[in-house]
Formats: structure tokens, sequence, C-alpha cells
């Protein structure tokens, strides 16, 4: 089945470092791809998202590329804030038999930004 | 656009009472609607799959009878955790896609505390 395998966290990382999070997919099929973000007591946010190979999605400074060939979708920011500080999942949508989609989530991976 | 809102956002419940959780699709219809449990530092668990004017289908492991789902308009999902045990507390989410590869709309959860 499909699956999605983030780094496991924390990242703990000082003001204005960069960040990359890493995030593998297994899917048949052409997946779409997505990371959220969670913050402290709140539910999940849309941050980024990519159709097709190749696509680089972005939000907020935050970017991540669609690598088919590598199956890969791993978020980077040039600059993280304190504000940053907060879980992050990558995910993916396949298309099922019937035109159904169900989204597969990665563990999560917690980002903690010092000031 | 896009905007999924959950209805409560925490709630306390005596241990052998039910508690409803309420989903809504505020400006788009949703055929489909996911609910999701989540324990504390883990990811998203996917519980059910509710759809709209049909039985939601339960993911293994999942008591049905216990998580009641009810999709009866194309805007309304809800979630009726029936006689509520301590282990019952956790975060429930709720998302619903807007459309096609435009990535899941998440509520704001609800946490529930059973005591």
């Amino acid at each position: 089945g499909d699956s999605v395998t983030q780094m496991e966290g924390p990242v703990t990382l000082s003001e204005e470092a960069f960040l990359t999070i890493n995030c593998t997919y297994t899917a048949t099929g052409y997946p779409s791809l997505f990371w959220y973000v969670q913050y402290p007591g709140e539910g999940l946010q849309l941050l980024l998202k990519a159709t097709k190979a190749d696509d680089k999605g972005s939000n907020k400074g935050f970017e991540a590329t669609y690598r088919k060939e590598t199956t890969s979708f791993h978020l980077e920011k040039g600059s993280v804030q304190v504000s940053d500080s907060a879980v992050y999942f990558c995910a993916l949508s396949a298309a099922l038999s019937g035109g159904s989609y169900i989204p597969t989530f990665g563990r999560g991976t917690s980002l903690i930004v010092h000031p | 656009g896009a905007v999924v809102s959950q209805h409560p956002s925490w709630v306390i419940c005596k241990s052998g009472t039910s508690v409803k959780i309420e989903c809504r699709s505020l400006d788009f219809q949703a055929t489909t609607m996911f609910w999701y449990r989540q324990f504390p530092k883990q990811s998203l668990m996917l519980m059910a799959t509710s759809n709209e004017g049909s039985k939601a289908t339960y993911e293994q492991g999942v008591e049905k009878d216990k998580f009641l789902i009810n999709h009866a308009s194309l805007t309304l999902s809800t979630l009726t955790v029936t006689s509520a045990h301590p282990e019952d507390s956790s975060f429930y989410i709720c998302s619903a896609r807007h459309s096609p590869n435009y990535g899941y709309t998440f509520g704001s959860g609800t946490r529930l505390t059973v005591v």
C-alpha cells in the first residue's frame, strides 16, 4: 500500500538556520504530495502541495519539489523563525479505484526553533 | 475558500456519556469527509471515511458501534463517541477534500477528555 516516511524529530534549530525535513513515499500511480503544518493545540493546515513530477510547491518561505526519480518531497526553508515551531506532516493522495482519494500521512516531524 | 469548521474545540465529559462532534464544510460540498484520531506526539490515524447518504467506511480496528458517524448532508458529518471512557480521550480531527488534487482541508480539531 501507499506509505510516507518522514525523518524523525524533533528537529531543533536556532533562528535563521536552514531547515530540511526529509520525506519519501511509496505509491502506485502518480500521487499528489502535500506538506501540512500543525501548530500546538490546533488542527492541520495545508502548507504547500505539488501535483506532478518536478513541480515545486512554495508558501511562507517553505519549498518542496516533487522528485519522482527519488520518490521524495523534502521540505526546506532558508531561514527559520521561532514562529515556525510546529509539527510538519508530509502526505500523499492517490486515486483509488472508483475515483476516491484517500490521504496517507507521515508520522510528523516536530520542529523547535530557538531564538 | 475550502473552509472546514469543527465543533466543539474541546469537550470534557463523564465516563459513560456520549459526545457528538460536528464537522461542516462551509463553502463547498463534501460528499466524503474523513475522521482522524491523533494521539500525543503521533501522527494522524484515519478512523473512518464518511460518505454522504450512505454508511461510513471504518478502518480496521475501529469500533463502528463505538464511533458512530452520520453524514446526512453534503456539508455536515458528525462523529459520536458513545459510552465514552478515559481511553477515548484524544484529539479528533475531521477533513474534507475540496476538489481533486486540491489537498485536504482540516477542521481545527476537538480535544476530548473523558473523566
